[in-house]
């Protein structure tokens, strides 16, 4: 079974700050995938990052960047330079069999 | 196309009629995946199809669903009789052999 947790409901930041949002994962698998995907108000849900578990190297993407800490099964995000419009559900997924975790809701305080 | 489209966007229907819930892929994306997606909660597979064929469908939750993709690109995902718990928004997503999905807006059921 492939499961993933996150453990923070819900997250709040000032504007232009940072914020790291939290996400472990479990999979038998020996090749995998890590995604964040942000879904805003309208529903839509939208890719943010992805990480292929092979790959050292942390992804980054602009504002954000992640944090995957393998023997940790250990997968945050970092959100740098918070902006309005990243207001949003947060998930973790992890592919195979993409499973997401529960979502961190991420509030912008202006 | 540009993206994943779904319709309706939003159906209302009275419990036990059937339901037709329509997703167009990305132009050209071999996979194919619905979600149902409860309330404060993060989406949970259905079923997913490799052009034509049904390759998984351990996530659907009765008999009463059924998907198909006859021709390998449009899909639909039909609930019978539908009962109050099947009231969820339904998210369909796509991708080319690859890792990475692209979803749909996702169509919202309300079971009354």
């Amino acid at each position: 079974a492939q499961t993933v947790t996150q453990s923070q409901p819900e997250m709040s930041v000032q504007e232009a700050e940072t914020v790291t949002l939290s996400c472990t994962y479990d999979t038998s698998e020996s090749d995998y995938y890590l995604f964040w995907y942000k879904q805003p108000p309208s529903r839509q849900m939208i890719l943010v990052i992805r990480q292929e578990a092979y790959k050292q190297q942390n992804a980054t993407e602009n504002r954000f960047s992640v944090n995957f800490q393998k023997a940790a099964k250990s997968f945050s995000l970092k959100i740098s330079d918070s902006q309005l419009g990243d207001a949003a559900m947060y998930f973790c997924a992890c592919f195979p069999l993409l499973t997401f975790g529960t979502g961190t809701r991420l509030t912008i305080i202006p | 196309g540009a993206g994943v489209s779904q319709s309706p966007r939003y159906k209302v229907a009275k419990r036990g009629q059937d339901v037709a819930l329509r997703c167009d892929p990305i132009s050209g994306h071999v996979s194919l995946f619905w979600y149902q997606q409860a309330l404060g909660q993060g989406p949970e597979f259905l079923t997913y199809f490799q052009n034509e064929a049904q390759l998984d469908k351990s996530g659907l939750p009765s008999d009463r669903f059924f998907a198909e993709r006859p021709e390998g690109s449009v899909s639909t995902l039909k609930i019978q009789r539908t009962q109050q718990e099947d009231s969820a928004v339904y998210l369909c997503a796509s991708s080319d052999l690859g890792e990475t999905q692209y979803f749909g807006p996702g169509t919202r059921l309300l079971v009354l």
